[in-house]
């Protein structure tokens, strides 16, 4: 399986953006990218995915290199309500399982 | 609201007990799934149900036991756990099971505590 490396933590400061990295040097092809999150005591919560171009939703932006080995989650202006665990993910039709890593916590600070 | 509810939200037990966590959906899903999310570790996926047949089984021991008696309900049984076994236990759910593209949709968990 194609693995996602994140960093451990970040930090960003409340109604700024931030953008959280994630490399996948063995992506393949078919790979999808997805972005969970995960906020204290709940459940995880899909953010977005994408597998070429850029994506935009309600909740985030998701950028893709070109050579697809690595992607950006931006979140436009953060909030105190955005402090979770982002996770990235790959998976693709035929290995459907979600494989979650250690993801990055994020702290806002007001 | 993420439209998938799970009961209790908190459970302690002793090892000798047999004990239920009960998920449900109402999103009109097909696909149901358990994760285990142990303090400091990923989460593991535990088992897989696709329109009320188990089609993942990710090694779990047999004293966690399944049972899906409708594309809406999804349990999982347990009887003569460890220690080890306490944990966060999280249900999830997706359109299909064979569509990367559907996002899971978890429910919050049942913190499992045992004594």
């Amino acid at each position: 399986d194609a693995k996602t490396t994140q960093p451990n933590s970040m930090e960003s400061n409340e109604e700024e953006p931030v953008h959280l990295p994630c490399n996948h040097s063995t992506i393949s092809g078919t790979d999808y990218i997805h972005w969970y999150r995960q906020l204290p005591s709940q459940g995880p919560e899909y953010v977005i995915h994408g597998l070429t171009s850029n994506v935009n939703n309600r909740m985030a932006s998701l950028a893709i290199a070109e050579d697809r080995k690595s992607s950006t989650l931006i979140l436009h202006r953060a909030t105190l309500r955005d402090a979770a665990v982002y996770y990235c993910i790959l998976g693709n039709f035929g290995n459907e399982k979600l494989t979650f890593g250690t993801g990055t916590r994020l702290t806002i600070i007001p | 609201e993420t439209g998938v509810t799970q009961t209790p939200r908190h459970l302690v037990m002793g090892m000798t007990n047999k004990k239920s966590l009960k998920c449900e959906q109402h999103l009109g899903h097909n696909a149901m799934y358990w994760y285990k999310q142990s303090a400091k570790k990923p989460l593991e996926l535990m088992f897989v149900y696709s329109l009320e047949e188990r089609v993942e089984n990710n090694s779990v021991p047999s004293r966690f036991s399944p049972e899906c008696p409708n594309s809406s309900h999804l349990f999982l049984h347990l009887h003569t756990l460890q220690p080890e076994d306490s944990a966060l236990y999280l249900c999830a759910s997706s359109q299909s099971y064979r569509d990367i593209v559907r996002p899971q949709h978890f429910g919050d968990g049942t913190r499992l505590s045992i004594l």
